[in-house]
């Protein structure tokens, strides 16, 4: 299994839809989470850090579900603009930070 | 500069031979991540340093594939025998220390074998 397992998508969603990514991870001892956005051709950047009592910001909602292993993404009233690839990060101590293949989005007009 | 800084940005080279791509991280990172990315692909797992041992070097593909780091800071990833297999982007990341921290990337080395 591996260790932080994403579907790649893609995800084609109209603008102005709901959409939702899921993550799962396989070592009960990670201590933090992150999502990341990339952009086509350009480098990962720091999305939201995912706490256990969950957070939000602006149209994005991240969450936590440490007795199901998984963390998850909400993104509320898409834009074109929220068209990326998103990946889901995990910090399974010791500073080792494992990513996943992210889940490519598609925002349509 | 304040990010992490990768060279050369770009690099073409004929199969058979060696390259070494270059990462600075950040100043004061102690971790540091080489992820390869394949054309509309996600990130693959390289290695990681930790100060300048290796704890995980899982990610290698095969024994063409080596890195370094010295001084806590700048790392080479050196490929030899270069294949055409081996065209992608080179990404390097660096973290601060501690557990809640985020990972800052280069801009990646553009790896083209003809």
């Amino acid at each position: 299994r591996k260790e932080v397992e994403q579907d790649p998508g893609p995800f084609n969603v109209p603008e102005g839809a709901t959409v939702a990514f899921n993550c799962t991870y396989s070592n009960s001892a990670s201590q933090s989470f992150f999502w990341y956005r990339q952009d086509c051709r350009k480098e990962p950047k720091l999305l939201m850090s995912v706490y256990s009592s969950g957070n939000e910001d602006g149209r994005f909602t991240a969450q936590l579900n440490r007795a199901s292993q998984y963390i998850s993404l909400l993104i509320r009233d898409s834009k074109l603009s929220d068209s990326a690839t998103y990946l889901c990060v995990v910090n399974e101590g010791y500073q080792k930070v494992t990513f996943g293949i992210g889940t490519k989005l598609q925002v349509i007009p | 500069g304040a990010g992490v800084s990768q060279s050369p940005s770009n690099k073409v080279t004929e199969k058979g031979k060696d390259v070494e791509l270059r990462c600075d991280p950040i100043s004061g990172h102690t971790a540091l991540y080489w992820y390869r990315q394949r054309l509309g692909q996600g990130l693959e797992f390289l290695i990681y340093f930790q100060g300048n041992s290796a704890p995980d070097k899982s990610g290698l593909p095969s024994d063409r594939f080596s890195a370094e780091r010295t001084g806590e800071s700048v790392s080479t990833l050196t490929i030899q025998r270069t294949q055409q297999e081996d065209s992608a982007v080179y990404l390097c990341a660096s973290t601060l220390q501690g557990m809640n921290t985020e990972a800052f990337f280069g801009q990646g080395t553009r790896l083209t074998v003809v």
